[in-house]
């Protein structure tokens, strides 16, 4: 059981726009910043968005970080079959002292 | 150019031990805090150990604690994780990543090492 909670899968077709929603708590999400990573299949992850909603360099602004009180959203546009992958996000628990991680969220571009 | 490789991992008997390694290229180690994640087979990503740039502190899952110690040697360019007493749902495949300056997000990952603990 995650401390974070995202949809297990989410799915859109090629060019549309897709929100991957992430829940928390004032303890984490509430009061600490966000990270996005995007997982291709069989690699490991890839920082996609730090700080609620900033870009590291390279990544394209089709990606995008939001966040409001205890929930955080990653926004893809123009989806590619290129994107489907898992997204993960993750924060600092301010209770526990730990990194806590979504349990992922599968992307499927139809 | 940053490289992150992890090695050390196998097969082992449950109650074991292993030492997983991640050698670092491209960057000043020495100025980075480091992590090491966990993704079991299947499942999402566990955040295991965080250990600043000194050593200065170290942090811990609570399912690890007391099993786990993650280690650096910066003369090295290298981040350690020594696993004692492994339990088959320590079964996953280890990350290290390289938390980015300034914020706590991981901007480098290696590609990870399997860690398989079974008799």
């Amino acid at each position: 059981q995650s401390v974070l909670t995202q949809p297990p899968s989410v799915s859109a077709a090629p060019g549309q726009k897709v929100t991957i929603s992430c829940s928390g708590s004032s303890s984490n999400i509430g009061n600490n910043y966000v990270s996005w990573y995007q997982q291709l299949p069989g690699t490991a992850p890839k920082l996609l968005i730090y700080d609620n909603n900033k870009r590291p360099s390279g990544i394209p602004d089709r990606f995008s970080g939001s966040k409001s009180g205890t929930s955080a959203t990653l926004g893809i546009t123009g989806l590619q079959t290129g994107d489907e992958a898992d997204y993960h996000c993750g924060t600092w628990d301010s209770s526990l002292s730990a990194v806590v991680f979504g349990g992922g969220t599968k992307l499927t571009v139809l | 150019e940053v490289h992150l490789v992890e090695s050390g991992g196998g097969l082992v008997q449950p109650g074991g031990s292993l030492r997983l390694s991640c050698a670092a290229s491209g960057f000043t180690f020495s100025s980075y805090s480091m992590n090491w994640v966990r993704q079991a087979p299947g499942k999402g990503l566990e955040w295991v150990s965080y250990i600043t740039s000194s050593s200065s502190n170290i942090y811990y899952a609570d399912s690890v604690k007391g099993r786990f110690t993650i280690s650096r040697d910066n003369a090295k360019n290298s981040l350690y994780l020594q696993m004692n007493s492994l339990r088959a749902e320590d079964t996953a495949v280890y990350y290290c990543g390289r938390v980015m300056s300034g914020y706590l997000s991981f901007d480098y990952w290696g590609q990870g090492t399997l860690v398989t603990v079974s008799s």
